[in-house]
């Protein structure tokens, strides 16, 4: 069982069109991450968000990190095939002091041009 | 400023040969990470390091899986007797030892090891 469960698994949207992707756990996270990976390459952070309630914003992308600090959405508006790749969800469960993360199975964005 | 490196980005072996893969961290990171990841999945976490220090292994880690960070600087995962089980991408990720940032994680690029 994952302690993080990502939805949907994957997504396949046109160019211009919004998106947003879910990271949901029963546990409580001191902090979650967000990573963009492309083909081949390894996790790009996109974003830390630390504190519960906590709305994060880069660009045309959202991060929203929930109340109770089991949860996290990132929204992305007015997609471009820049943003294909497959997106991430992260954390260290809260009293960890190792930091060691856990990760989401992750949601694979398609845009098409 | 350069970040996470990992070398060599692939490998091609046959199984029952020995693997070493090396990552050199962001400098002046104390913690470094190894993760594993396969088609489809998340990164699964292996091991860490603090400084020289090896503080935790996954059970993911058989005792064919080493790894060392001898001088709390560079690292290497060495595999022995590789399996075609083995076949992942191997991430190696770091983060500073400041207080609020520690849980922010920057990975390499990785070392896609296929095993024949």
């Amino acid at each position: 069982t994952q302690l993080l469960e990502q939805s949907p698994q994957f997504l396949s949207i046109q160019e211009g069109e919004n998106l947003t992707v879910y990271c949901n756990s029963s546990s409580v996270f001191s902090s979650l991450q967000w990573y963009r990976q492309e083909p081949g390459e390894g996790p790009v952070l996109l974003v830390t968000v630390v504190t519960g309630g906590e709305v994060k914003k880069l660009k045309r992308l959202t991060f929203q990190f929930g109340d109770a600090r089991k949860d996290s959405s990132l929204h992305i508006t007015a997609a471009q095939p820049g943003d294909t790749g497959l997106y991430l969800c992260a954390g260290a469960p809260s009293g960890s002091n190792d930091y060691k993360l856990s990760f989401g199975a992750g949601t694979t964005v398609t845009v098409r041009a | 400023d350069t970040g996470v490196s990992q070398n060599p980005r692939h490998k091609i072996t046959k199984r029952g040969q020995n693997v070493t893969f090396r990552c050199d961290p962001i400098s002046e990171h104390n913690r470094l990470y190894w993760y594993r990841q396969t088609l489809g999945q998340g990164p699964e976490f292996l091991t860490y390091f603090q400084n020289e220090a090896q503080l935790e292994k996954s059970r993911l880690l058989s005792d064919r899986f080493s790894a060392e960070r001898p001088k709390g600087s560079f690292s290497t995962l060495e595999i022995q007797r590789t399996e075609q089980g083995d076949s992942a991408m191997y991430l190696c990720a770091s983060s500073p030892q400041t207080a609020g940032d520690q849980e922010t994680q920057y990975f390499g690029p990785g070392t896609r090891l296929l095993v024949l």
